[in-house]
């Protein structure tokens, strides 16, 4: 079955550095979505997108937070200055039809690590 | 705003014993329902879903049953295998958005 693809699995960083975290969704997938888990917390919606722009995203979204589609395969997730309480497992996800409808797939996600 | 709350884990048990996990939502109008699974190593996938009250979604031996009633989605299966030894999250997504409300996950073990 194809899948989501995330990299790195695991990133550390340092508070108030720039991270990019990176998604290859399935190739004819139109939807694109962030989630994160905090550990012991649930998990959270942060941002959809749809047609190179996003079309719902969370309070959790602020400015420091932006996603892009580069190159028409990649997708990802650009925190500008990190900050401790940005620690957490992000998860990409990607679908065919509007999630709600369809079933999203989900990648294994990224351990994001700040310090 | 809607919110989905699960029992907490993790909960451990022997092949072949039976399996509720409880959920139970808070929410306006009808959303629909969703459990997801992950694998160790994997991503979040899609178990199973009702959309509408009464439904009752069920795939590789589970079940659940949309209960408007008492704002549950509880999670059966009637004999786990090993195999079944997972983190087990229930959701609920509202018409008109794209995001998908999540619970915080049950871990599951089931030893030999």
């Amino acid at each position: 079955e194809p899948e989501v693809t995330q990299t790195p699995s695991h990133q550390v960083t340092q508070m108030g550095q720039e991270v990019i975290l990176r998604c290859v969704p399935i190739s004819n997938h139109l939807y694109f979505y962030w989630y994160r888990q905090i550990l012991g917390q649930k998990v959270e919606f942060l941002v959809s997108f749809y047609n190179n722009e996003i079309s719902e995203k969370s309070e959790i979204f602020d400015d420091q937070f932006s996603v892009e589609r580069p190159d028409g395969s990649n997708f990802t997730l650009k925190i500008r200055s990190t900050k401790l309480e940005d620690s957490a497992m992000y998860f990409c996800a990607s679908s065919e039809f509007r999630a709600t409808n369809e079933k999203l797939f989900f990648g294994s996600g990224t351990q994001l690590s700040v310090l | 705003g809607d919110s989905v709350t699960q029992m907490e884990g993790p909960v451990t048990l022997s092949e072949e014993a039976f399996l509720t996990i409880n959920c139970t939502y808070t929410a306006t109008g009808y959303p629909s329902l969703f459990w997801y699974v992950q694998y160790p190593g994997e991503g979040l996938q899609l178990l199973l879903k009702a959309t509408k009250a009464d439904d009752k979604g069920s795939n590789k031996g589970f079940e659940a049953t949309y209960r408007k009633e008492t704002t549950s989605f509880h999670l059966e299966k009637g004999s786990v295998q090993v195999s079944d030894s997972a983190v087990y999250f229930c959701a609920l997504a509202q018409g008109g958005s794209e995001k998908l409300v999540f619970g915080k996950g049950m871990k599951l073990t089931v030893n030999p």
